[in-house]
């Protein structure tokens, strides 16, 4: 069955270190996103790629990095400038506006 | 910018209760309009859709009708389900292509037995 898969489900970081999350489709969908979850609040989005090797900034993109080398892949890099970085992280991919999720990677700091 | 609003919750109710969820919207032109469900620990999945004015959408007993006349979309069941404790996502996207999704707030939902 075709889905979105992230990993790790839960990541722990330490102060001033960089993680990376993981996001694999093979859904052969074009567009990529990310998006940031915190309790109570809807999602925001980070970063998006429309095709392989372009991504555009979202609306709270500082403190986050991005790649699409691969059209299946979209990692995010949570670096040590984003200070609150305490989430929990969707990635989704799409055709068109119907967005198909991933079930999502719980960061916290230890 | 677009903007969508949602009740706020958490919406308590019990087995065989009505069930709405208010949603209303700002946006340019003519959005296409969804709900999304999210289940405890998971990502959103898509629960229905309209893409234009007068359209109803439902899917496992849920309804909901774009009105553009009152730019809303509430969401509706007539029975609800212990299992249909989530929380609930209004969301619209506009016409370029959809690419980038407006979200509104949350909506929980908890039923009681």
């Amino acid at each position: 069955d075709g889905g979105i898969t992230q990993s790790p489900k839960y990541l722990f970081r330490k102060e001033g270190q960089n993680v990376t999350l993981s996001c694999e489709q093979n859904l052969n969908h074009d567009a990529m996103y990310w998006y940031r979850q915190d309790p109570g609040q809807g999602l925001r989005l980070i970063y998006y790629s429309q095709i392989v090797n372009d991504f555009q900034k979202g609306d709270i993109a500082e403190g986050y990095s991005v790649s699409r080398e691969k059209k299946e892949s979209f990692p995010l890099t949570v670096t040590s400038a984003q200070k609150n970085p305490t989430a929990f992280y969707l990635c989704a991919s799409s055709t068109g506006p119907i967005k198909t999720f991933g079930s999502g990677t719980q960061l916290s700091v230890l | 910018g677009d903007s969508v609003t949602q009740m706020e919750g958490p919406v308590t109710l019990s087995e065989e209760a009505f069930l709405t969820i208010n949603c209303t919207y700002t946006a340019t032109g003519y959005p296409s309009l969804f709900w999304y469900v999210q289940y405890p620990g998971e990502g959103l999945q898509l629960l229905l859709k309209a893409t234009k004015a007068d359209d109803k959408g439902s899917n496992k007993g849920f309804e909901a009708t774009y009105r553009k006349e009152t730019t809303s979309f509430h969401l509706e069941k007539g029975s609800v389900q212990v299992s249909d404790s989530a929380v609930y996502f209004c969301a619209l996207s506009d016409q370029t292509g959809g690419f980038k999704t407006i979200f509104g707030a949350g909506t929980r939902l908890f039923v009681k037995a």
